[in-house]
């Protein structure tokens, strides 16, 4: 077991505020990812990190932002959330036989 | 646009029957493929892999075939059990970048 957590677990927030998620890994795996979860598309990769302050975009991270400043700690920052950014957002790691292993993730909703 | 696409939402099968989820892509570059197995409220589980030098990977009840020529490759579990009901997703990657490419889901389910 990875142990990674996610918190909040569940969200509700007005359109327009600032959102920030966090993941925790307790095994100091490098690679640490956050993706989301809609109907219809799947999973989508945000950002992923491959070492302390070491972040590159995915395919849908226009409105989000990311930060690592620990090896353990991998946040995700909506910066002024849109409804458009409802969604299940899972964090995962990547595991040294390549592998993802996803934390439980958070529901997040933007009224 | 979509790299990787499961074209069946939801399949149904019989208890002890076996099950065909199919997955297919696009990207001649992927070499690895994974499947992942969802329940409500948790996060994605890994169930099993291949790479692009195989054509079949086993693993107990679970067995993935790739058909490179066809970009296609397929889950078959055998026999299904109520507890395999959930979504799966397939996923590729390609040796280079550091991305994997989700399908949009099929949700299993098994009828006792």
């Amino acid at each position: 077991d990875a142990g990674i957590t996610q918190s909040p677990r569940h969200k509700v927030t007005e359109t327009g505020t600032p959102v920030t998620l966090r993941c925790h890994q307790t095994e100091n795996h490098r690679y640490m990812y956050w993706y989301r979860q809609d109907p219809g598309h799947g999973l989508r990769l945000i950002h992923y990190s491959y070492g302390v302050k070491d972040t590159d975009k995915g395919e849908v991270s226009d409105g989000y932002s990311v930060s690592r400043s620990k090896t353990e700690d991998f946040l995700l920052t909506l910066e002024s959330a849109t409804s458009s950014q409802t969604s299940v957002y899972f964090c995962a790691i990547r595991r040294p036989s390549g592998e993802r292993y996803f934390g439980p993730g958070t529901r997040l909703t933007v009224t | 646009d979509q790299q990787v696409k499961q074209n069946s939402p939801s399949l149904s099968v019989q208890e002890g029957r076996i099950s065909i989820l199919n997955c297919d892509y696009t990207n001649s570059m992927f070499d690895y493929f994974l499947w992942y197995k969802k329940y409500p409220a948790e996060g994605p589980t890994f169930l099993i892999s291949i790479s692009s030098i195989k054509d079949k990977n086993e693993d107990g009840r679970f067995t993935v075939f790739l058909n490179k020529s066809a970009k296609h490759l397929s889950l078959h579990i055998v026999p299904s059990q109520p507890g395999d009901s959930a979504v799966y997703f397939c996923a590729a990657s390609a040796p280079t970048g550091n991305q994997f490419y989700f399908g949009t889901g099929t949700s299993l389910t098994v009828i006792p």
